[in-house]
Parts: structure tokens; sequence; C-alpha cells
């Protein structure tokens, strides 16, 4: 099946700091979607990029399918921003289901 | 908010006994998936339905089981239960499948006592 790694693993910064998550795929995929989970545990849609650039505030995130990697740019990052950021991703051929990577745990101090 | 729904928060429980989760899908969405996420094993796939029938099974055990009603809201039932079940059920929903977006109940937190 798919393989996804995430990385960094961990991310320590200071309040106001920029960060880049990536995310590497080892096949083709047709969906591709960001999460942040939240200490209570949610699972909360950043983006749905299965290819192509994508803005949303401070977040922006861009996926380059060929290559089979997207990125996660997080701006001005607020304390808020911690939490566990995921990657799923999914493909035709494996049925609809998201394959998760690990993660990248974000700790914003202010 | 997402749209999806899901009861209980939280269920706390003791070994050998049976749960039944519920979801509710976001308004239209035919396709429903249930995911675990545990320390050890992260978030995995368990079973998806659409529009009453199971689509595809994941790392389902066989002490568990889903279903999805007319009304196209979801059960997993888990049965048997062992320490290792604790974990958080995530139910999420779809317009159909594959390859559309995901969206994400608040989970159901069981913990096996």
């Amino acid at each position: 099946g798919i393989q996804v790694e995430q990385s960094p693993p961990d991310l320590i910064l200071q309040e106001g700091a920029n960060s880049t998550l990536r995310c590497n795929f080892s096949d083709s995929v047709n969906n591709l979607q960001w999460f942040h989970q939240n200490p209570w545990g949610q699972l909360i849609n950043l983006f749905y990029i299965p290819s192509g650039t994508k803005q949303n505030g401070r977040l922006s995130a861009t996926t380059v399918a060929t290559e089979r990697y997207s990125l996660l740019y997080i701006s001005s990052s607020q304390t808020t921003d911690s939490g566990v950021y995921f990657c799923a991703v999914g493909s035709y051929n494996q049925g609809g289901k998201l394959i998760f990577g690990q993660g990248t745990e974000l700790s914003v101090k202010p | 908010d997402s749209g999806v729904t899901q009861t209980p928060k939280h269920l706390i429980t003791a070994t050998g006994q049976r749960v039944t989760l519920r979801c509710s899908p976001r308004s239209g969405d035919l396709s429903v998936y249930w995911y675990q996420q545990s320390l050890d094993q992260g978030l995995q796939f368990l079973i998806q339905y659409y529009n009453g029938e199971e689509r595809a099974k994941g790392n389902i055990l066989e002490r568990f089981s889903a279903q999805q009603f007319p009304d196209l809201h979801s059960e997993l039932n888990l049965s048997s239960l062992e320490l290792g079940d604790s974990a958080l059920y995530f139910c999420a929903s779809s317009p159909r499948d594959p390859g559309y977006e995901q969206y994400f109940g608040p989970g159901t937190r069981l913990t096996v006592t």
C-alpha cells in the first residue's frame, strides 16, 4: 500500500516564526488532505489539495503530485497553532480510505 | 464544526463488554468511514460504507462490526473489549467516493478498564 512520511516529527517555534511541514508519499494519489489535531483531539480540515497550491489566511499548502510530496506552510505562528498536523492520502485503486502519516507535533511558545 | 456528529463523546467500560458508537454524516453525504487512533498504531482506517452498503474494509478486528442505516447514520459495534481497544474512534463522511474530501466528526474516546 501507499506509505506516507511526514517530517519533522516534532517542531518547537517561538510565536511569530514561520515553518514548513513536509509530507512524502510513495505512489500516485487522487486525494491529499492536511489536518490539524487540536489538544482536545478534534481533527480540523485544513486543505484538500491533491495537486496545486492553496492559501487560507496564514496557512498555505502546495502539492507536487509528480514528485510525490506536499508542503504545509505556517506563517506568523500563534500559540493556537500548537497541536499535531497530519497529512493523509487516498487513491482510487485503494478505495476511498485515507492513509495517514505519523504527524508533526508543533509547539508554539509565547 | 464539520457537520459530522458522533455520540457519545466519552465511553468508559470494562473488558469483555460491548459498546456501540454512533455517527451521523454531513447532510447529503453518502459515504461514511470509521478510523481508529491509538498511541501505538496512529490513525488507521477501519471500514467504509456507501449508501448503506459496505464498500471497503481495513484493519478491522472480527470482534468489531459496523452498519449504515437507511437514514445514512452509521454505528460501529465493538464487542469482547480488550484493554488494547482503548482509543479515539473517528467517523468521517464524504459526498461520494473515492477522491472526495473527507470531513471528520469530533470522535468518541473509548477507555477500556
